[in-house]
């Protein structure tokens, strides 16, 4: 079945230690975003990835990167993470045309990651 | 984007019909409504997608009236499966849309 996956589910990683989360998909679509969802709270978008335009939304602090080194694979890149960045982070794709816009999104089961 | 209020939460019983409404008071012209469903420790799950009037598939349908401020997704006999947290996105599907999540309704489905 085509589908977003999400590796690992589960992260733990080291307060200031760089982690890379990843995420791949089988739909080809040419949408990817990335989240942040904390517990009880509603999921934040980061950043999306138009084919390879990049689009950061104003508020995602600097600490946060993402690379899409093509259709398939989209990274989420954590430089120096702080305690407050333990979360759930979720991988999304769309499809979009600019003569219709975007399509609803297809998400994967996220990576849930742990500061220590 | 249109800013989106629904209910915190909502408690139902097994064999209900559940509607949970959605205020979107400042939807523009080129907005869609999309709900999404979410258990815990999974992503959201697409249910529906609509623009005017009603929108039905195999597990939902969606009911928007002719001012477009508000929708309604109905969900027809829920189980106890049907728990999880609902979330009302209206967004404009030529330049940007359904990326913003509201605080979502948290549904509990009952014995």
């Amino acid at each position: 079945d085509a589908m977003v996956i999400q590796n690992p589910r589960y992260q733990v990683t080291q307060f200031g230690k760089p982690v890379t989360l990843s995420c791949s998909q089988t739909l080809n679509h040419n949408v990817m975003y990335w989240y942040q969802q904390k517990s009880s709270q509603a999921p934040k978008l980061l950043f999306h990835y138009y084919d390879k335009d990049f689009n950061n939304e104003a508020d995602t602090p600097d600490n946060f990167q993402s690379r899409r080194p093509n259709t398939s694979f989209c990274f989420l890149d954590i430089r120096s993470p702080g305690l407050g960045d333990a979360a759930m982070y979720l991988c999304a794709t769309s499809r979009a045309y600019r003569e219709v816009g975007y399509q609803p999104q297809h998400f994967g089961d996220g990576t849930r990651l742990s500061i220590l | 984007l249109a800013k989106t209020t629904q209910p915190i939460s909502m408690d139902s019983y097994e064999g209900q019909e559940v509607n949970i409404t959605c205020s979107h008071n400042n939807i523009a012209t080129n907005d869609y409504i999309t709900w999404y469903q979410q258990f815990p420790s999974q992503g959201p799950r697409f249910i529906i997608q609509g623009y005017k009037t009603k929108v039905t598939n195999e597990v939902a349908s969606l009911f928007i009236p002719a001012d477009r401020k508000s929708s309604t997704l109905s969900l027809p006999r829920v189980s106890l499966s049907d728990t999880a947290v609902y979330y009302c996105l209206v967004g404009d599907m030529v330049y940007n849309n359904d990326m913003r999540f509201g605080a979502g309704t948290r549904l509990t489905v009952k014995p």
